[in-house]
């Protein structure tokens, strides 16, 4: 099991330009998530999706959109990049009653 | 609205115990957790505990919990270097929705 995987590790964005992180589990999970991570601030919920076919918002999801393309793949997209979302972006997805999350290694993306 | 607070630091001997504290603000989370992540990697759970517990070891951690004062503490027993990592804590208040602390960083001095 590769478990949770995100591409790309890196990204480097002009602000206003467009991208799409991808993530994936092998896991069989039914909820994934999306996250930023900031630093002093924890983890921030951006969307999520408690099974395929549905979204949520979460904490902060403006300028943010996302597709639950089938039961394995979460993406996030950001439309028009902004310096206020330079950060590390984290995937999650959760297992079993207790609710055990397991993340992803992280997409580092800085907007210039 | 939901809040949970961590110290940001902590510093202990390699060989020491290390406590890391937590207070949470909302009293339905079923389950409250810690994760480690260390330096440019995802979180990892590291142990999680049910509300109407108020301990929970699992070899070297122990996790203690007092519910009436919405208080969650980490004691990792004879701490190491490869402990060193940022510690989070984090409530599911609403089920499927998760708040995180923002982390302490533990350092181990050898």
């Amino acid at each position: 099991n590769a478990g949770v995987t995100q591409t790309p590790k890196f990204q480097v964005l002009k602000t206003g330009q467009s991208m799409t992180l991808q993530c994936a589990q092998d896991m069989n999970h039914n909820s994934m998530y999306w996250y930023r991570q900031d630093p002093g601030m924890g983890l921030r919920l951006i969307y999520y999706s408690a099974s395929e076919g549905t979204t949520d918002k979460g904490e902060v999801p403006n300028g943010y959109n996302v597709s639950r393309l089938n039961k394995r793949e979460f993406s996030l997209r950001l439309e028009s990049a902004a310096p206020s979302q330079t950060s590390v972006y984290f995937c999650a997805s959760i297992a079993g009653e207790s609710y055990e999350q397991y993340f992803g290694p992280g997409t580092r993306l800085t907007v210039t | 609205g939901e809040d949970v607070e961590q110290s940001l630091f902590l510093s202990v001997r390699e060989g020491d115990s290390s406590v890391i504290n937590c207070t949470y603000t909302d009293s339905s989370s079923t389950y409250l957790y810690w994760y480690k992540q260390e330096p440019g990697a995802g979180l990892q759970l590291l142990t999680y505990i049910f509300s109407n517990m108020d301990m929970k070891q699992d070899q070297r951690l122990t996790v203690l919990l007092n519910k009436k004062d919405k208080h969650l503490s980490l004691r990792i027993a004879d701490t190491q270097t490869g402990d060193s990592a940022i510690y989070f804590c984090a409530e599911n208040p609403h089920g499927q929705n998760f708040v995180f602390g923002p982390g302490t960083r533990l350092s181990v001095l050898p």
